[in-house]
């Protein structure tokens, strides 16, 4: 149980254009989906929380324009590179917090996707 | 505030050798703390997690960690290493139930013939 899958789960596209990453929990609801991006050998930083029917809540330095978060059911959000530049290409993972998972709300992380802007 | 601090970016040990990651962290109320870990280009997997219960907690893989709040310390350990532990591992720390998770930098742990 508590599967977290991503999609695509590596991407190229060239520079100007959007991509749109999906995150999907696939047996448990998720109110709550967090979005992250990791550089190479480094660690992962929070982009925004995404809740389900309203809007995400951007971590300071993330431009939301650019970033657009939907979170539009109980299982699927997704993340809309806009305007992608070589700078945006990174490792994006997302997490889902099990919203029934009794008292810790459990975060679930996808297997994450390889975005490359050329 | 709440702060995760990972000592050594680089850990190598020989098949076989005891593992020992070390972690430290920073938080005015109670922590969670976490440790996952990330093999290459996958996603994090909870290897073990601490949560005001037991003090010595035991995760998957044979892995374990202490929390000492004295030391505001989660190091992990595991007493015997193997070739598949090779991996990336991250711990991180939440101050209660709906806050974020902070992440530490990351070890990478080489494990050598």
């Amino acid at each position: 149980g508590a599967v977290v899958s991503q999609h695509p789960s590596w991407v190229i596209c060239k520079s100007g254009t959007s991509v749109k990453i999906e995150c999907r929990s696939l047996d448990f609801q998720a109110t709550t989906m967090f979005w992250y991006r990791q550089f190479p050998k480094k660690s992962l930083m929070l982009m925004a929380t995404s809740n389900e029917g309203s809007k995400a809540t951007y971590e300071q330095g993330v431009e939301k324009d650019k970033f657009l978060i939907n979170h539009a059911s109980l299982t699927l959000s997704t993340l809309t590179v806009t305007s992608a530049h070589p700078e945006d290409s990174s490792f994006y993972i997302c997490s889902a917090r099990d919203q029934a998972s009794v008292g810790l709300y459990e975060q679930y992380f996808g297997p994450g996707t390889r975005l490359t802007v050329t | 505030a709440q702060s995760v601090t990972q000592l050594g970016s680089h850990v190598s040990v020989s098949e076989g050798a005891l593992v020992l990651l070390r972690c430290n962290y920073s938080s005015s109320v109670p922590p969670y703390l976490f440790w996952y870990v990330q093999y290459p280009n996958q996603g994090l997997q909870l290897l073990l997690k601490y949560t005001s219960a037991a003090t010595l907690v035991k995760g998957i893989n044979g892995f374990e960690a202490e929390f000492k709040k004295s030391e505001t310390s989660f190091h992990l350990t595991k007493p015997s290493a193997h070739m598949s532990d090779a991996a990336e591992y991250f711990c991180a720390v939440r101050t209660g139930t709906a806050s974020k998770l902070t992440f530490g930098t990351g070890t990478r742990l080489q494990v050598t013939l």
